[in-house]
């Protein structure tokens, strides 16, 4: 059964801390990627990686940096927490050239 | 102009009722049109996936493509309280574009 993991399904943060938003997929997966989601603006794609040490800014990256040392994991930070990054974050994965994402199940983040 | 426009719902029908969801693009690269079902408190999954123009049926579900108009819809039939549930359009050229979803509850 595929997965993908995410360690923190809810936080709350004070403005201005660091925060770290861990993805873990088991499918040996070249492809991840970190969304956010709010509503009425659907899934929004902030950064995605297509192999170890890779990434690519997505369509809202300013904020938020990634890290991606190891195949399966695909890490989300946010250098200094703002209140307009309180959101639902999602992390997914797929297999090259698919168009198949597989989800985790969320993090839901509040910052105060 | 949004690259993707969902209708916004949210939609409340009768168990039995036909769901009939839509979504226009307007991105000429895009080249599969895909229907994501995401429960409540869930990540969103895979529901119907079609790279063509015309009709897909899946058992209760049928996701239909019209490329020349840029429109594409999803129909549940004999609609269950379990189809309850924000469904989401996404497109792909080199990534995912997602509609910004439509929540349906059917009403036992």
């Amino acid at each position: 059964d595929v997965k993908v993991t995410q360690s923190s399904r809810y936080l709350v943060k004070r403005t201005g801390e660091k925060v770290f938003l861990e993805c873990v997929q088991d499918m040996d997966h070249e492809n991840m990627f970190w969304y956010r989601q709010d509503p009425g603006l659907g899934l929004r794609l902030i950064y995605f990686s297509y192999d170890v040490k890779m990434k690519e800014k997505g369509d809202i990256p300013e904020g938020y940096s990634v890290s991606r040392e190891k195949k399966e994991r695909f890490s989300l930070i946010l250098e200094s927490a703002s209140t307009n990054q309180t959101s639902m974050y999602l992390c997914a994965s797929s297999p090259p050239l698919a168009g198949e994402l597989f989800f985790g199940e969320g993090s839901r983040l509040t910052v105060l | 102009q949004k690259e993707v426009e969902q209708d916004p719902g949210p939609l409340s029908v009768p168990e039995g009722a036909i769901v009939s969801l839509n979504c226009t693009y307007s991105n000429s690269a895009f080249q599969y049109f895909m229907w994501y079902r995401q429960y409540s408190r869930k990540g969103p999954e895979l529901l119907m996936y079609t790279y063509s123009s015309g009709n897909k049926e899946d058992g209760r579900f049928t996701a239909q493509v019209d490329k020349s108009s840029k429109y594409i819809s999803l129909f549940i039939r004999d609609s269950q309280p379990s189809d309850s549930a924000t469904y989401l359009c996404a497109f792909n050229d080199y990534k995912l574009s997602f509609g910004a979803g439509t929540t349906v509850t059917v009403r036992a």
